[in-house]
């Protein structure tokens, strides 16, 4: 199984800043990695596909980079909505791993 | 817009079985493949499986197969849990997603549409 070690577990950060959230995956996934906002009681968003193609619809302050087995998420201007939790997720194999995630508080 | 309502959570004692359901409508659902992803209390996201558009293909997670099944009705919009052998490590809130990509056996897109989610919990 693929392992997903996501980074960091929390986040402080205030409104206006700039936010990087990172996740490794343990072997090389090409690109193939998306990503999830998820608030308090809902089911999660999607944000990101294909490591780096933002979803209809989501701000672009949200980006993602990356290939193999390194990406980011970055938020480049947090705004109030954004407190949430942040999954990374890969999709090259089964079983499709999630990160642990990362709270932006 | 995407709808997907879970139902069939309850409280249940180790070793029963129970079977979610998630009624799916505002979209094709027979053109898309369905995924259960289930999150214990407090704790991150775990992919319990996935079933493809016409049913041919299923995938689970090591923790979960031979007990749970994946199933889906497309005359009814339906998408199914069925769930035996419940364990303590079972409980958690089950939700149902759809694949953003049609007709395929490949679910690389990910997730984009999620329900609300249903609570299980195994305990005696």
């Amino acid at each position: 199984d693929i392992h997903m070690t996501q980074s960091p577990s929390s986040v402080s950060a205030s409104v206006g800043d700039r936010v990087t959230i990172t996740c490794r995956a343990s072997q090389g996934i090409t690109n193939w990695l998306v990503w999830y906002q998820q608030r308090p009681g809902k089911g999660p968003d999607l944000l990101i596909h294909a490591a780096s193609t933002l979803e209809a619809g989501v701000p672009a302050r949200f980006s993602g980079s990356g290939s193999g087995r390194d990406f980011t998420l970055t938020i480049s201007s947090v705004q109030p909505e954004d407190f949430a939790t942040y999954y990374c997720q890969q999709v090259d194999s089964t079983p499709y791993t999630f990160g642990q995630g990362t709270k932006l508080v | 817009q995407v709808q997907l309502v879970e139902s069939g959570g309850g409280v249940v004692q180790p070793g029963w079985s129970l079977r979610l359901s998630c009624a799916a409508s505002g979209f094709n659902f027979s053109d898309f493949g369905m995924h259960w992803v289930r999150q214990a209390p407090g704790k991150g996201l775990e992919w319990v499986g996935v079933i493809s558009y016409d049913r041919s293909i299923v995938y689970y997670a090591d923790s979960v197969k031979g007990r749970f099944t994946i199933s889906r009705d497309n005359s009814k919009n339906t998408l199914f849990l069925q769930m035996n052998s419940l364990r303590a490590e079972d409980t958690a809130v089950y939700y149902c997603a759809k694949e953003g990509l049609t007709y395929t056996y490949f679910f690389y897109y990910g997730m984009d549409g999620w329900g609300q989610g249903t609570t299980v919990t195994v305990s005696s």
